[in-house]
């Protein structure tokens, strides 16, 4: 069975500097990998994913993250933080490969970033 | 609409009571997921259906949740004798397909409070 591991509940940073959110997993065959964003009352949307191929994978608003098989990890990053990232943010896995539904996501608890002036 | 939809956005019952949310997927998707988020739970799966094939329930908390899909199309979550636990947000997803190469793509849920 997978699981997932978000690294703190609440990350703060100021506008302009470095996101840094980090999320590692549990899987016994290759994952599939998201980052999905929370806006306050709003469903979740999808920021980027990894399947297969390049280990670095581009999403949405500037956020990328990098799948480490050797780590485990799948740490999301943006440059430069901007006001309106502020939202909850949700790292989950999909066991499709061994043989579950690919919609069948397993989430980590989500952090919390703050962006302050 | 472009997106998918659920309803009632919020509903309120009382303990005891059996209540139905409600999941319109984007128009073409063959696939519908039912997650649940909760303070304590955070989110958590529970009932997929993709296309004909019989749905994976292995996520439903208990015999009081059930859901069903009507053609293909619209499908309502029902819980039965609700429970304070039972209170949560409720979100439906759809895909085109159940493939890593779709997008999942969730509505903005159901929030459910049980006084």
């Amino acid at each position: 069975a997978q699981s997932v591991t978000q690294l703190g509940s609440h990350v703060s940073v100021s506008e302009g500097a470095l996101v840094l959110l980090r999320c590692n997993y549990s899987s016994s065959v290759p994952p599939y990998l998201f980052w999905y964003v929370q806006y306050p009352n709003q469903g979740l949307q999808l920021l980027l994913k990894y399947t297969t191929g390049a280990t670095l994978v581009k999403g949405i608003n500037g956020f990328e993250a990098e799948f480490k098989k050797s780590e485990t990890s799948f740490h999301l990053t943006k440059p430069s933080a901007h006001m309106s990232d502020a939202a909850e943010y949700f790292c989950a896995v999909s066991d499709e490969a061994g043989g579950t539904s690919y919609g069948k996501l397993t989430f980590g608890q989500g952090t919390i970033l703050t962006v302050h002036p | 609409g472009a997106g998918v939809s659920q309803s009632p956005s919020n509903k309120v019952t009382e303990k005891g009571k059996d209540v139905e949310l409600r999941c319109d997927p984007i128009s073409g998707h063959t696939a519908l997921y039912w997650y649940r988020q909760s303070l304590g739970q955070g989110l958590e799966f529970l009932i997929y259906f993709q296309g004909n094939s019989a749905p994976d329930k292995s996520g439903l908390p208990s015999d009081r949740f059930s859901a069903e899909r009507t053609g293909g199309s619209v499908s309502t979550l029902t819980i039965q004798r609700t429970q304070q636990e039972d209170s949560a947000v409720y979100l439906c997803a759809s895909s085109q397909r159940d493939r890593g190469r779709s997008t999942i793509y969730f509505g903005e849920g159901s929030w459910l409070t049980v006084v």
